[in-house]
């Protein structure tokens, strides 16, 4: 029930395409879903995140899509650039209160690549 | 650059052996988790501290354990080490006052190899 899935596991993308990984999860006790952006030798970093209350959160190019009765969201990169290629990671984590406040279930990850 | 110092950057050791993983979280930043991350296995959270006591537990395996100390850092130990533990062990920190979840910045990451 702590399983966050995510796919497809890779991506490739032309410059300017649309790049779409999706995820789904089973806890009803999750409550916040970031995305991860990994570089290679470098620790994943916050994309962006969103919480159930809302059903899509835009920041530049990447837009979280949140379909809570179907316990699904993804993400969307418009205009995906080289420059984004990298390994994506979704991720969740359960309501504040609990003894797991704040861990993160991620899922397995996309390698996404751009091509000029 | 996030803010999270992760020493060392590469720990090559054999079987059997105990490793000690250090980490400095951002300046101000309470809390420090630690992850795991293998081809197999993913991303796994570890535990977490905050401000010197235990927050959380997931899968970290008997022959791990963790601490903050009072200056905030915190160190990993793993012992008894197996081929299995090669892995990038993360830690990542985030300030979390007043119980409000903040994000959590990761460090760059420490490569064990088991031999």
């Amino acid at each position: 029930q702590q399983q966050v899935k995510q796919s497809p596991q890779s991506l490739i993308v032309q410059k300017g395409g649309i790049s779409i990984i999706n995820c789904a999860y089973e806890n009803t006790a999750f409550d916040y879903f970031p995305w991860y952006q990994q570089f290679p030798g470098k620790g994943p970093a916050l994309l962006i995140a969103i919480r159930p209350d809302v059903s899509e959160k835009k920041e530049g190019r990447f837009t979280i899509s949140f379909n809570k009765s179907a316990k699904q969201f993804s993400l969307h990169i418009m205009d995906s650039q080289p420059g984004d290629s990298a390994t994506y990671f979704c991720a969740a984590s359960p309501n504040a209160g609990g003894t797991s406040y704040g861990k993160l279930t991620f899922g397995q990850g996309t390698i996404l690549t751009v091509h000029p | 650059d996030s803010g999270v110092t992760q020493t060392p950057k590469h720990l090559i050791t054999a079987t059997g052996q105990r490793v000690t993983l250090r980490c400095s979280p951002r300046s101000g930043d309470l809390s420090v988790y630690w992850y795991q991350q293998s081809l197999d296995q993913g991303l796994q959270f570890l535990i977490q501290y905050y401000n010197g006591e235990e927050r959380a537990k997931g899968n970290i395996l008997e022959r791990f354990s963790a601490q903050q100390f009072p200056d905030l850092h915190s160190e990993l130990n793993l012992s008894s080490l197996e081929l299995g533990d090669s892995a990038l062990y993360f830690c990542a920190s985030s300030v979390e006052l007043a119980g409000e979840r903040s994000e959590q910045f990761f460090g760059p990451g420490t490569r064990l190899t088991v031999l």
